[in-house]
């Protein structure tokens, strides 16, 4: 199984900040990458499709990057509704397997 | 507007087995691959199963495979998740998610509201 691993696991960070999100693939996923949110209690909504394809609907301040095994996914002015956990999610092979998430707080 | 509704969740002891149910609505169910991705209490996302519009290909996690099957109905709009044989590690909100379609598999792009499943004694 490919292992995905997602850093950090958390972070605190001020209203407008840019926040940053990696993961990495264990082998190389190409672009077949997708990032999700999941607000607590929720469903998680997903929000990049192939590494960087921003899904109809989501805020043009999120955005994602990357190909091959290291991938980027940044909120570049964080806004208090945005406080949720973050999974990548590969499906270049099955099992598809997601990130250990990162959970984002206010400072 | 996509709407997708879990039911079935519950308490079952270990051994025991669950039926789990998703009615879709809001889109054309026929058209779409389907999937159940769960979410133990306080940990990350797996996915569980993949079924496809047709219900020719399937697909299980390792964890579950023998043990779950998953099913359709077009007719009724409805997908299944019979789950036999339960283990305390399958305790979980299971949801079930549809696929954003075209060629790729598993991009989750509606889901349920999921429901839960605990299993103890």
């Amino acid at each position: 199984d490919i292992q995905m691993t997602q850093s950090p696991s958390s972070l605190s960070a001020s209203v407008g900040d840019r926040v940053t999100i990696t993961c990495q693939a264990s082998q190389d996923i190409s672009n077949y990458l997708n990032w999700y949110q999941q607000k607590p209690g929720k469903a998680p909504k997903l929000l990049i499709y192939d590494a960087s394809n921003l899904e109809t609907g989501v805020p043009s301040r999120f955005s994602g990057s990357g190909s091959g095994t290291d991938f980027t996914f940044t909120i570049s002015s964080l806004q208090p509704e945005d406080i949720a956990t973050y999974y990548c999610q590969q499906y270049d092979n099955l099992p598809s397997t997601f990130g250990g998430g990162t959970k984002v707080e206010i400072k | 507007e996509v709407q997708l509704v879990e039911s079935g969740g519950g308490l079952v002891q270990p051994g025991g087995s669950l039926r789990l149910s998703c009615a879709a609505s809001g889109f054309t169910f026929s058209s779409y691959s389907m999937n159940w991705v769960r979410q133990a209490p306080g940990k990350g996302l797996e996915w569980v199963s993949y079924i496809s519009s047709s219900s020719s290909t399937i697909y299980y996690a390792d964890s579950v495979k023998g043990r779950f099957t998953i099913s359709r109905d077009n007719a009724k709009n409805s997908l299944y998740l019979q789950m036999n044989s339960l283990r305390d590690e399958d305790t979980a909100v299971y949801y079930c998610a549809r696929d954003m379609g075209g060629t790729a598999m598993v991009i989750f792009d509606y889901w349920g509201q999921g429901t839960l499943v605990t299993v103890s004694s």
